[in-house]
């Protein structure tokens, strides 16, 4: 079974520019979520999507913003980007838990997009 | 949302045992106690899971005392490449929203 697949895992961009960055979840996942590594901040949650629907969104200004397709696949774009963003985005997906289930999803990740402002 | 609190390094020795404690004073009914382990530059990978008592699976083993206010990850004879972050997370299943990443402890092992 193939894992979580992120692309592109490095990429350099300039200020201002704009990046998008994609992710393919594990077959039969429907849940994808995003997170931004630094580290002075640690891994903060950007925003959950699941069955094309944003669920949740994290503590993120407007620049970051993401969508999911019919596929479950998903892609977050940052636009008019800072200094500030350079950082590991990290996309995880994960099984929907049933109904009335007390388990926590586990969270299968990718190994990340490095971006580099310049 | 349980905040987490972990050590934030720890050092130990090729095939000593590690244990690693977390403590979540606010942690609700609903919710479990979960471990990942990242390496440099990858996602983190999921360890171990448990609710209450004890969960030991082929690579750790996880205790959670009665008042489940706080965990202990417990690492048996430890080689060279579990050098990583140790993370503790509380939530439910409800949401991957609701899983909150703290500071995690940084593992060293020496040989």
């Amino acid at each position: 079974k193939a894992g979580v697949t992120q692309t592109p895992r490095y990429l350099i961009k300039t200020r201002g520019q704009q990046v998008t960055l994609s992710c393919s979840p594990i077959s039969g996942h429907r849940s994808v979520s995003w997170y931004q590594q630094t580290p002075g901040q640690g891994l903060q949650f950007l925003f959950e999507y699941f069955s094309e629907t944003q669920r949740n969104k994290g503590n993120f200004p407007g620049r970051f913003s993401g969508r999911q397709f019919s596929n479950s696949r998903s892609e977050m774009n940052v636009s008019t980007l800072e200094l500030g963003d350079s950082a590991l985005y990290l996309c995880a997906s994960s099984l929907e838990g049933t109904s009335g289930s007390l388990t926590l999803g586990e969270l299968f990740f990718g190994e990340g997009s490095r971006l580099t402002v310049l | 949302l349980a905040k987490t609190t972990q050590p934030i390094s720890m050092d130990s020795y090729e095939g000593q045992e590690v244990n690693i404690t977390c403590s979540h004073n606010n942690i609700a009914t609903n919710d479990y106690i979960t471990w990942y382990q990242q390496f440099p530059s990858q996602g983190p990978r999921f360890i171990i899971q448990g609710y209450k008592t004890k969960v030991t699976n082929e690579v750790a083993s996880l205790f959670i005392p009665a008042d489940r206010k706080s965990s202990t990850l417990s690492l048996p004879r430890v080689s060279l490449s579990d050098t990583a972050v140790y993370y503790c997370l509380v939530g439910d299943g409800s949401s991957a929203s609701k899983i909150i990443f703290g500071s995690g402890t940084r593992l060293s092992i020496r040989p």
